[in-house]
């Protein structure tokens, strides 16, 4: 158990809907990464967050969305689903932003949009 | 950008035997972080092993160790003593100082092991 916690763990949707993906981190932990991983894209980096603040943004989507709040929970919000978006979605931590702290993965969140 | 290139997609061992899994990356940079993540059927992103660019001495876990060559940057991974639990996928990944330090992975190898 990493102690990186995600909620849900599956979720099934339709085309056009919006779902959040939740995040807890490991206790401690300031900075969150989000990740995607499809089959055909590997796993991707979409966006960072450390003690509240956006600190690096990847391959994220318009209609996607990231945030942390001062509990340092993050939430990833999909909007205007489409299949492609279909992927296992990883939420991970670690203590600070700085290259030399390990990441520690939750264990993810499956989406399915049908 | 950084990249990483895993040039195996699949790779096979016996039990109790050992395995090298490849990995190569491009950076320009002199300070950098290299981890290998396995990834088993559960999908857990699991850390097996990091290594610091500037120790010259290679990183070892246990049944793990690894090949680190700065020079040719390369950073293989070498499982001892393979056992049915180590099946899964390798995720290797490269972490830069800056960027805000995010990981940036390899396309993985399937590792099948063979009872």
């Amino acid at each position: 158990d990493s102690g990186v916690t995600q909620t849900p763990k599956h979720l099934i949707t339709a085309t056009g809907q919006r779902v959040t993906l939740r995040c807890s981190p490991r206790s401690g932990d300031l900075s969150v990464y989000w990740y995607q991983q499809s089959l055909d894209q590997g796993l991707q980096f979409l966006i960072q967050y450390y003690n509240g603040e956006e600190r690096a943004k990847g391959n994220i989507l318009e209609r996607f969305s990231a945030q942390q709040f001062p509990d340092l929970h993050s939430e990833l919000n999909l909007s205007s689903l489409e299949l492609g978006d279909s992927a296992l979605y990883f939420c991970a931590s670690s203590a600070l932003w700085t290259a030399g702290n390990t990441i520690y993965f939750g264990e993810g969140s499956w989406l399915t949009v049908v | 950008a950084q990249t990483v290139t895993q040039s195996q997609p699949e790779m096979s061992v016996q039990e109790a035997e050992t395995v090298t899994l490849s990995c190569t990356y491009d950076t320009s940079e002199s300070d950098y972080y290299l981890f290998w993540y396995k990834q088993p059927p559960s999908r857990q992103m699991i850390l097996v092993i990091r290594q610091e660019a500037y120790k010259q001495q290679n990183a070892t876990e246990n049944r793990f160790s690894v090949n680190f060559q700065k020079a040719a940057k390369s950073f293989s991974l070498k499982i001892s003593d393979s056992q049915l639990g180590d099946a899964a996928m390798y995720f290797c990944a490269y972490r830069s100082p800056i960027s805000g330090s995010r990981l940036t992975f390899g396309e993985g190898t399937q590792l099948t092991v063979n009872p």
